[in-house]
């Protein structure tokens, strides 16, 4: 596609439902990131994958977040158990990963709000 | 791992105005992007510039690699300049970006 989309855009949920976020990377992207913003701060680093293989998920804040790649195009970030602080909007970017040097392309976001 | 760090936080102006915003990092870097957030919360691409200067319409930016500081231009600012700018930064050998807190501007017509 022409940019990166992501699905919902926006979702509610309440506290302890489980949640599945969606990104679409560009077509041909091989590099995959999704970040965390919490409201009036910038975005946070999650976790990185290179095709299908995770590479970094030193960013993903508890046990109860979980992020796959399973064919290195899509990517889906899960989060069992919803908590409040779980609130925020979640990005996702992508890049060719071809290059030591690269953009990265972000996507609108997702926004979350437990309840 | 990479500190940013983004000045001044806040900063309002009359349309037509001249801004600097200034990013200040922590080590060298592999990746240096501003960003402009609009009001729906999309992040859109400025310019990606670890070194050198780049020019783009209105706006410009120059990052002094060696001093480890990086300077967003904007020239005759517009209302539809209002926003949050961002300076996200990685390491070499790290492709996460490590975003400042960023710059709220706001243009006054």
């Amino acid at each position: 596609g022409a940019g990166v989309s992501q699905s919902p855009r926006y979702k509610v949920a309440k506290r302890g439902q489980d949640v599945a976020l969606r990104c679409d990377p560009i077509s041909g992207h091989v590099s995959l990131f999704w970040y965390q913003q919490a409201l009036g701060q910038g975005p946070e680093f999650l976790t990185y994958f290179q095709n299908e293989a995770q590479l970094d998920k030193s960013g993903l804040p508890s046990d109860r977040f979980f992020a796959e790649r399973p064919e290195g195009s899509v990517s889906t970030l899960k989060i069992q158990r919803t908590q409040q602080e779980d609130s925020a909007v979640y990005l996702c970017a992508s890049n060719s990963g071809r290059g030591n040097q690269e953009t990265q392309y972000f996507g609108p976001g997702t926004r979350l709000l437990v309840l | 791992g990479i500190q940013v760090e983004q000045s001044p936080p806040d900063l309002i102006l009359q349309e037509g105005a001249n801004s600097t915003l200034r990013c200040n990092f922590s080590d060298s870097v592999n990746n240096l992007q501003w960003f402009h957030q609009n009001p729906w919360g999309q992040l859109i691409n400025l310019f990606y510039i670890p070194s050198g200067t780049k020019q783009n319409g209105r706006l410009s930016a120059t990052t002094v690699a060696t001093e480890r500081y990086s300077l967003l231009y904007i020239s005759s600012s517009q209302t539809t300049d209002s926003g949050v700018y961002f300076c996200a930064a990685d390491n070499f050998g790290n492709e996460k970006l490590t975003f400042g807190t960023g710059t709220r501007l706001t243009i006054i017509p």
